[in-house]
């Protein structure tokens, strides 16, 4: 059981470069969320979803996108990389009864 | 605007003393808080939790206190030791809102020195 995984865990990209981040979780669990986290800004939520095929915006979701094409996997794209969006991001599921979260150990991203 | 709200950036404590770490929140409709550590380069780790329905949880050297009247909740750990030393989130969810999401204060950087 590994949990919450993320890939890649550091990238430097280009302004203007696309990628996207994948997160795994073998618990499976119905929600999946992604954060990205800057200094002095805690967590903050860009989209989420609440099931396999499901999406939805969260607080700071422009400039993203996201799939969730398998239950176990939810990826996080950015189609034109700006150095706004230098950040370090993580990715976290839970199940629908508990209550309980997992986050993932986060990849960094650096867009120059 | 921040519907939780962690005011003190840092905080700094003496091994074997109380650290107590405060978070305030403006809506009403949360019913669940949660604190998580997290060290340089991790993901954040679940601490501990409280349900609006309580007042006090304990699990070990950490307590959680909720005023709902106040809209504050706080993290008492006692005895500190320096391994607690790391950034400490305050979270709350809503369970009427849509996947209910975790929102997350800014943090608080706790260092407990020997």
């Amino acid at each position: 059981n590994a949990g919450v995984t993320q890939t890649p865990k550091f990238r430097v990209l280009k302004t203007g470069q696309s990628m996207t981040l994948l997160c795994a979780q073998d618990m499976n669990h119905e929600y999946m969320y992604w954060y990205r986290q800057d200094p002095g800004m805690g967590l903050r939520l860009i989209h989420y979803s609440v099931g396999e095929g499901t999406t939805a915006k969260g607080e700071v979701p422009d400039g993203y996108n996201v799939s969730r094409l398998k239950k176990q996997n939810f990826l996080l794209g950015l189609e034109s990389a700006a150095p706004s969006q230098t950040s370090v991001y993580f990715c976290a599921s839970r199940g629908t009864a508990g209550s309980e979260w997992y986050f993932g150990p986060g990849t960094r991203l650096t867009v120059t | 605007d921040q519907q939780v709200k962690q005011n003190s950036p840092s905080l700094s404590v003496q091994e074997g003393r109380i650290s107590i770490l405060n978070c305030d929140y403006t809506n009403s409709m949360f019913d669940y808080f949660l604190w998580y550590k997290k060290y340089p380069a991790e993901g954040p780790t679940f601490l501990i939790s409280i349900s609006s329905i309580k007042d006090k949880n304990e699990d070990g050297r950490f307590t959680v206190f909720l005023n709902k009247s106040a809209k504050h909740l706080s993290l008492h750990i006692v005895p500190s030791q320096p391994g607690d030393s790391a950034v400490y989130f305050c979270a709350a969810s809503a369970k009427g809102q849509a996947g209910t999401a975790l929102i997350f204060g800014k943090g608080t950087t706790l260092s407990v020195s020997s």
